[in-house]
């Protein structure tokens, strides 16, 4: 089945500086890869989502990049702010397979 | 539009006993999915319904149990409950089975006793 790896688990940055999150994924035959931003006693939340047919989404602070022969994919956040500061998840679906593989998380501090 | 809704929020259960947990999804979507999400092991995916029939199941034991109803409300079960069932359950609901989005509701808390 497919596995998801994600990194950094924890990430410090200082408000107003850009943060970036690493994915790599098993499954050649995955083709969505969505990234999930959970606050505390929240259900994670759709930040953004790109397709394999698609190397690049851009969503105002938020980017996403999909490189589909090495199989990894990264969250970009420029202009960080305090209310940025949260989990987030990373996975990965096939067509075939619709469930979502997450990565572990990664815990992002934004500094004031 | 209102998004997933999941009740109760809060559940407290001893080892033995049997949930219910029940998921209304966004209006209009017709797919609903079920993870569990604990610190070891993270999210990781249980079953999805769509037209009241289970699509797809993950790799948990028999004692988890779901079924949706015509209105696309879902419930899941668990029998027989264990400490390691101690969970955040969510819910995720899709317009269909073209479609991979997935929305997440604020999940319910299972602590087992």
């Amino acid at each position: 089945g497919e596995n998801v790896e994600q990194h950094p688990s924890t990430l410090s940055v200082q408000e107003g500086d850009s943060a970036v999150i690493k994915c790599t994924y098993s499954d050649s035959a995955s083709n969505y890869f969505p990234w999930y931003k959970q606050e505390l006693g929240k259900g994670p939340q759709l930040i953004i989502d790109i397709r394999s047919n698609v190397g690049e989404k851009k969503d105002q602070r938020i980017a996403v990049t999909l490189n589909k022969t090495a199989k990894h994919f990264s969250l970009h956040i420029t202009e960080t702010q305090p209310e940025d500061s949260a989990v987030y998840f990373c996975a990965a679906s096939s067509g075939s397979a619709r469930q979502l593989t997450f990565g572990s998380g990664t815990q992002l501090t934004v500094l004031p | 539009k209102a998004g997933v809704t999941q009740t109760p929020r809060y559940l407290i259960k001893t080892r033995g006993q049997q949930v219910t947990l029940s998921c209304s999804p966004i209006s209009g979507h017709r797919s609903v999915s079920w993870y569990q999400q604990t610190p070891g092991q993270g999210l990781q995916f249980l079953f999805e319904y769509f037209s009241e029939t289970q699509r797809n199941k993950g790799n948990f034991p028999g004692r988890f149990s779901g079924r949706q109803f015509s209105n696309s409300r879902s419930e899941m079960n668990v029998s027989t409950l264990e400490l390691g069932d101690s969970a955040l359950y969510l819910c995720a609901s899709s317009f269909g089975l073209a479609s991979d989005t997935q929305y997440f509701g604020p999940g319910t808390r299972l602590t087992v006793l």
